[in-house]
């Protein structure tokens, strides 16, 4: 149990377009998904906490108009990166944690690769 | 956000000895989380510690939740190859329910 997927694993895009990835809890219901994004050889930072049907609380320094999340039901959180950037190219993983748990059970991650 | 140290950052260790490694912070944390992430995978969870004190196994891992609340350990006995990879802990403070990573320490068996 407690499985997460993402998608795509992998996406390429030119700069400025909008590139959105999917997470979702395949075999639970997700009241809360977090988002992370990791530079290679880093730890894990997280980006904001998403809680089912109520906008995402960011973390400082991260643009909330770059970055949309969208978490309209409890198997299915979306992370939009709008005007891509170079900057922007790097691996992005969501987890997620079922009601009255703290556990947090992470996706495969998405490599973004802007160029 | 919030970050955790961790150390050592990386260990070479030859098959079969014991490993050691800790996460410290400057604030309190309610729960620790230690997570194994292979590269380009997520983490996978290892070990849940809900209150100061706590010791916890899962196999040949153990975990402790220190008593001032703003530390944690993880030993690996008898290592293997698998073991291979990047350790992270992760710390929920006492407001929110997010959870804040550690630096990450790499641990290469060498067989």
């Amino acid at each position: 149990g407690a499985v997460v997927s993402q998608h795509p694993s992998r996406v390429i895009c030119k700069s400025g377009t909008s590139v959105k990835i999917e997470c979702r809890s395949l075999d639970f219901q997700a009241t809360t998904m977090f988002w992370y994004r990791q530079f290679p050889k880093q730890s894990l930072m997280l980006m904001a906490t998403s809680n089912e049907g109520s906008k995402a609380t960011y973390e400082q320094g991260v643009e909330k108009d770059k970055f949309l999340i969208n978490h309209a039901s409890l198997t299915l959180s979306t992370l939009t990166v709008t005007s891509a950037h170079p900057e922007d190219s790097s691996f992005y993983i969501c987890s997620a944690s079922r009601r009255g748990f703290y556990e947090q059970y992470f996706g495969p991650g998405t490599r973004l690769t802007v160029t | 956000g919030q970050q955790l140290n961790q150390s050592p950052q990386s260990m070479f260790i030859q098959e079969g000895e014991d490993v050691s490694m800790n996460c410290t912070s400057s604030s309190i944390f309610n729960t620790w989380l230690w997570y194994k992430q292979d590269p380009g995978e997520g983490p996978v969870l290892l070990i849940a510690l809900y209150k100061a004190g706590e010791l916890t196994s899962n196999g040949r891992l153990t975990a402790q939740f220190g008593i001032t609340r703003k530390d944690s350990f993880l030993n690996i006995s008898a290592s293997i190859p698998s073991d291979v990879g990047i350790y992270f802990c992760a710390g929920q403070p006492n407001t929110g329910n997010q959870f804040y990573f550690g630096t990450g320490t790499s641990l290469t068996v060498i067989p």
